[in-house]
């Protein structure tokens, strides 16, 4: 699967939108973007995922740009819950269902 | 619908001890696949099983070894367990056969282990 690099740490203002950057240059066609989050000491949440189209739904929104080499996740008015570590994986390049997870980036939202 | 649920959620373990971890997915999901995360080497790939077959395998050492039912739960094992094995164990399922079709995969709560 492709790797991905990401910043290490963000903030973001309370009620504002949180745009969290990915990228993934060696992206191969089948392969597609997966976000999820992982607050302390829980398992990671499933947020979002696309293969080219931007997606959007009740959590956040995707955008992927046109030659899919990175990634945007949006969280559009962040509150405090919102505090987490955000991994952003591509997967699909093999059979089967794993995940290879980087480092993430550590969201913080401050009031 | 009930979410991948794990047990036991907290275990302390003595070196040289095996373990037994069980995971349950979510109903209707085929597969399970199994991660270890430590402050140091972050969220690691361990195994993955579908209809009961193991499908993918980690860089773990053969310590580290799983099986799957027919009712598709799951149970990872760890023999001899080292100081290192300290960790945050996390099972997954998916509702489909592989990532390639766009399946999502859903994570439980995790099994702590402390070895001690």
């Amino acid at each position: 699967d492709a790797k991905t690099t990401q910043p290490t740490s963000m903030d973001c203002a309370e009620g504002r939108a949180a745009n969290l950057p990915c990228n993934h240059s060696t992206i191969s066609g089948n392969e597609y973007v997966y976000w999820y989050r992982q607050i302390h000491s829980q398992g990671p949440q499933y947020i979002i995922h696309g293969l080219k189209n931007n997606e959007t739904n009740e959590m956040a929104s995707l955008i992927i740009t046109e030659d899919r080499k990175s990634s945007t996740l949006i969280l559009p008015h962040a509150t405090l819950r919102d505090t987490a570590v955000y991994y952003c994986i591509v997967g699909g390049s093999n059979t089967g269902n794993q995940f290879y997870f980087g480092t993430g980036t550590s969201l913080t939202v401050i009031p | 619908k009930a979410g991948v649920t794990q047990t036991p959620r907290y275990l302390i373990k003595t070196r040289g001890q095996q373990v037994t971890l069980s995971c349950s997915p979510i109903s209707g999901h085929r597969s399970v696949s199994w991660y270890q995360q430590t402050p140091g080497q972050g969220l690691q790939f361990l195994f993955e099983y579908f209809s009961e077959t193991q499908r993918n395998k980690g860089n773990f050492p053969g310590r580290f070894s799983g099986r799957q039912f027919s009712n598709s739960r799951s149970e990872m094992n760890v023999s001899t367990l080292e100081l290192g094995d300290s960790a945050l164990y996390l099972c997954a399922s998916s509702n489909g056969q592989t990532l390639r079709a766009g399946n999502t995969i859903y994570f439980g709560e995790g099994s702590w282990l402390t070895v001690v």
